[in-house]
């Protein structure tokens, strides 16, 4: 399968603790985009970037969410001090580059108890 | 920053009927308009989309229509089938600087084709 892949698929965690989701883009996608689901909702923006590096972050993105993309290939998204209000599907989508389709991974599941 | 409005949040029809979805948007920049189909437990993917630089496209059972002048675009489902229940959303593409590529998302449309 060459699509999208997001591990794990599913985390459960207690408050305070910290998480980290990994994302493994299309092969030669350049562009890797971060949204957050939740329940009877759309998508909605986290982040992306370019390559390695990191274009823009949404101001749902706290000082406890941080996400890199080290050598330009897959990405770790981490959030520190989980609160119940962090859960939600945590979703990854890639595109070829910019302005081109976004292709989305299947999600981690995210449940802060 | 761009708003996207989706209606209705619930679509029921019988097999073979059309269903049509509708979304409107803010940003009289955005030019790229996706509609995604999400199952229970799995990412969106990816039905059908459109430019701005055409009015309308066809692909078997589903077309997406947009008028730009208006700010809306819209998805049509004809000879329904059960496997197309699901939820629909829409989305619109930021325009600008490094919003471009960005999706805003419409809130969704539950739409539940009965046999």
């Amino acid at each position: 399968d060459t699509g999208v892949s997001q591990n794990p698929r599913h985390k459960i965690t207690k408050r305070g603790q910290n998480v980290t989701f990994r994302c493994d883009p299309i092969s030669e996608h350049n562009r890797l985009y971060w949204y957050r689901q939740t329940l009877g909702q759309g998508p909605e923006f986290l982040t992306y970037f370019q390559n390695e590096a990191q274009l823009e972050k949404s101001r749902l993105l706290s000082d406890r969410f941080s996400a890199e993309r080290p050598k330009g290939s897959f990405s770790t998204l981490e959030i520190q001090r989980t609160e119940q209000g962090d859960s939600a599907m945590y979703l990854c989508a890639s595109s070829l580059g910019q302005g081109d389709t976004q292709y989305f991974g299947p999600g981690t599941r995210l449940t802060v108890l | 920053g761009e708003n996207v409005e989706q209606h209705p949040s619930t679509l029921s029809v019988q097999e073979g009927d059309s269903a049509v979805i509708k979304c409107t948007y803010s940003d009289s920049a955005s030019n790229y308009f996706p509609w995604y189909k999400q199952e229970l437990g799995k990412g969106p993917q990816l039905i059908i989309d459109i430019r701005s630089n055409v009015g309308e496209k066809k692909d078997q059972r589903i077309a997406v229509t947009l008028n730009k002048t208006a700010k809306h675009f819209s998805l049509h489902i004809t000879e329904t089938q059960p496997e197309d229940s699901a939820v629909y959303f829409c989305a619109a593409e930021g325009a600008g600087g490094t919003s471009y590529g960005k999706l805003t998302f419409g809130q969704g449309t539950i739409l539940t084709v009965h046999p």
